[in-house]
């Protein structure tokens, strides 16, 4: 079983839509949760950072994290077509000066359409 | 600022051959690390590296060395690919020695794709 899970979609939705996007996980080390974003035949790009459980919002884009049930997610208000990318969770545990690495989901495809 | 640069965008190799895979950052980032993407799988970590210097192994290390003798520069060497290492590559880097956090998010390039034959 991975330690991250991530339903690889696609998901096609409609403008203005709201979209919801999922990463369950296993390890209850993990602290810190992560949104990249990735546009086709590009790097992945950070889009919202949390740590430990709560919400964070940043425009039309709110991060959740339920620590208690192993559960983020990511809200899209108002999607739009420039939405559509794949989008990567990502997550790791306490900071350490050896290198703090990344686990990653295997991310979600979203299209948003006119 | 260019960012993470990647060169080269695509490459075709055959069974057996070597090559250098080679990530350039000017931001004066302490962390550096390789990437390497395949459906299904999500990112998974090659080496990586938090300092001139310094490197380590990642999640998926063998078949691939690394090196960090400046700063700006970390390449990835392939020593006799095979075709289980068609994949996409990505370089990423970040301030803060820790790797990836909240005021030092990584920084990725745009990926070299590479097909073993």
């Amino acid at each position: 079983q991975k330690e991250v899970e991530q339903d690889p979609g696609p998901l096609s939705v409609p403008e203005g839509a709201i979209v919801s996007l999922n990463c369950t996980y296993s390890n209850s080390a993990f602290q810190y949760f992560m949104w990249y974003r990735q546009y086709s035949r590009k790097g992945p790009e950070l889009l919202m950072y949390t740590y430990s459980s709560g919400n964070k919002e940043d425009g039309r884009f709110t991060a959740q994290v339920d620590k208690s049930s192993k559960y983020i997610s990511l809200f899209i208000r108002d999607s739009q077509p420039s939405d559509s990318a794949t989008y990567l969770c990502a997550m790791s545990g306490v900071l350490t000066g050896g290198g703090n690495k990344l686990t990653f989901g295997t991310g979600t495809q979203l299209k948003v359409e006119l | 600022n260019a960012g993470v640069t990647q060169t080269p965008k695509f490459q075709v190799l055959k069974t057996g051959q070597s090559m250098t895979l080679q990530c350039a950052q000017d931001m004066n980032h302490e962390y550096m690390s390789w990437y390497r993407q395949d459906p299904g799988m999500g990112l998974r970590l090659i080496h990586y590296s938090v300092g001139a210097g310094i490197t380590d192994q990642g999640e998926v290390p063998n078949g691939y060395n690394v090196s960090r003798s400046t700063t700006e520069d970390f390449p990835l060497r392939l020593l006799s690919a095979a075709p289980s290492q068609t994949s996409v590559y990505f370089c990423a880097s970040s301030y803060s020695r820790s790797g990836s956090s909240y005021n030092s998010p990584l920084h990725f390039g745009n990926g070299t794709r590479l097909t073993v034959t």
